[in-house]
């Protein structure tokens, strides 16, 4: 079973577009979750941490259902520079060890 | 803005040889991890290490392997005998502790020919 399972798209979205991405995790006993996003043959880059009572970082929201083991990502107005692989990290119980998502592409339109 | 590095970007070794890649991490970060990630594959953990030693491995993470803190600010990760399917992307991460952020090095390509 996979701990983090996430749609791996590809999203191909017009600029200013809405769009949302999901994942579910396994381990209930996780602790910490973030969305991370990789350009390209590059290191993934920390984009938000998520939180049970939501967060959000301008055009970016994230949200925790615990209940269900399941992590969001919203992004309002796409703009050119969020195309990118966004990655569902979820830790492990020890806190030791990121479980990461295969990732779900996302490539904004002109 | 503080930041982790990995040092070479690029080594190509032949089957059999050892390497070793360099990692600065965070000056005041406590955790360090080794992934690796396989051409369009997902990131994969390896290795993660905690006052001068590991506390947690993966099963790919195999007695080829090893890390070291040799210093206050080098971790490095050997592969003893380098087999083809080595070749990959190593990213070193570092965190302030558990279950918090990490923060990646832009990675060191391993092409093993």
């Amino acid at each position: 079973r996979k701990e983090v399972e996430q749609d791996p798209g590809p999203f191909n979205v017009p600029e200013g577009a809405t769009v949302a991405f999901n994942c579910t995790y396994s381990n209930s006993a996780s602790q910490s979750f973030f969305w991370y996003r990789q350009d390209c043959r590059k290191e993934p880059k920390l984009l938000m941490s998520v939180y049970s009572s939501g967060n959000e970082d301008g055009r970016f929201t994230a949200q925790l259902n615990r209940a269900s083991q399941y992590i969001s990502l919203l992004i309002r107005d796409s703009k050119l520079s969020d195309s990118a692989t966004y990655l569902c990290v979820v830790t492990s119980n020890t806190g030791n060890q990121f479980y990461f998502g295969t990732g779900t592409s996302l490539t904004v339109i002109p | 803005e503080p930041e982790v590095t990995q040092t070479p970007s690029h080594q190509v070794t032949q089957m059999g040889q050892e390497v070793i890649l360099r990692c600065v991490p965070i000056s005041n970060h406590l955790y360090f991890y080794w992934y690796r990630q396989i051409l369009g594959q997902k990131v994969e953990f390896l290795v993660s290490f905690y006052n001068n030693e590991i506390s947690e491995k993966s099963e790919i993470f195999d007695d080829q392997f090893s890390v070291e803190r040799p210093d206050g600010s080098n971790f490095t990760l050997k592969i003893r005998s380098t087999k083809l399917e080595d070749s990959a992307m190593y990213f070193c991460a570092s965190s302030e502790g558990l279950n918090t952020e990490a923060f990646f090095g832009q990675g060191t390509r391993l092409t093993v020919v």
